[in-house]
């Protein structure tokens, strides 16, 4: 079966600290998709990140970074400097089997507040 | 690019009205759209898998008749939620897949909020 678990459900930081959201997926398949995605308090969903199965590399985009590790099975998400704006709802995603029925299998969302 | 939109982003109706919502992707084709349910502070529920030119695959629970989907196009799909009752209120949200490029990434539209008075 596949899950994604988001372990912390709300975090709040002052702005200009560091955080990081943590995502642990479970699945036998070998070939994958993990995704990040934002919700503000508009309610649209805002892709930032894929990354597949087979690649292991590390990400920086601007303030934001992620680190994948297939040995953990995790796939975390770190903010740097926080900004007001950074305050919304983020998802870890995966997706298993890619092509014509791919499902997105979401955690459960973790509400990140930035305080100013 | 890969931009969604939805339409309504709100309504309100009496129960026992249907209720269509319209989700459309603008600058990319889309043979899939996925449509979402997500209750306040909770996760994303996929309701349907909507196939251009074919049936709607419906995930376990989800009634077919209750929420009719059609996806004409390869830049439309629709949800009707019909004879819409209290419990129907919900935040509806729809994504694509584009067809061409980024094959795995779902993009999402900005959500319907659907109030059944």
């Amino acid at each position: 079966a596949q899950k994604v678990t988001q372990a912390q459900t709300e975090i709040s930081v002052v702005e200009k600290e560091d955080v990081t959201l943590d995502c642990v997926y479970e699945t036998r398949d070998t070939t994958y998709y993990l995704f990040w995605y934002k919700q503000p308090p508009s309610g649209e969903l805002v892709f930032l990140i894929r990354r597949n199965s087979f690649d292991e590399q590390n990400e920086i985009s601007g303030r934001y970074s992620w680190n994948f590790q297939k040995s953990t099975s995790s796939f975390n998400f770190t903010i740097t400097a926080s900004q007001v704006v950074d305050s919304a709802v983020y998802f870890c995603a995966l997706s298993v089997s890619p092509g014509a029925t791919n499902k997105l299998i979401f955690g459960t969302g973790t509400l990140l507040a930035v305080q100013p | 690019g890969a931009v969604v939109s939805q339409h309504p982003s709100r309504v309100i109706c009496k129960s026992g009205t249907s209720v269509k919502i319209e989700c459309r992707s603008l600058d990319f084709q889309a043979t899939t759209m996925f449509w979402y349910r997500q209750f306040p502070k909770q996760s994303l529920m996929l309701m349907a898998t909507s196939n251009e030119g074919s049936k709607a695959t419906y995930e376990q629970g989800v009634e077919k008749d209750k929420f009719l989907i059609n996806h004409a196009s390869l830049t439309l799909s629709t949800l009707t939620v019909t004879s819409a009752h209290p419990e129907d209120s919900s935040f509806y949200i729809c994504s694509a897949r584009d067809s061409l490029f980024s094959f795995e990434t779902q993009y999402f539209g900005p959500g319907t909020r659907l109030l059944v008075l």
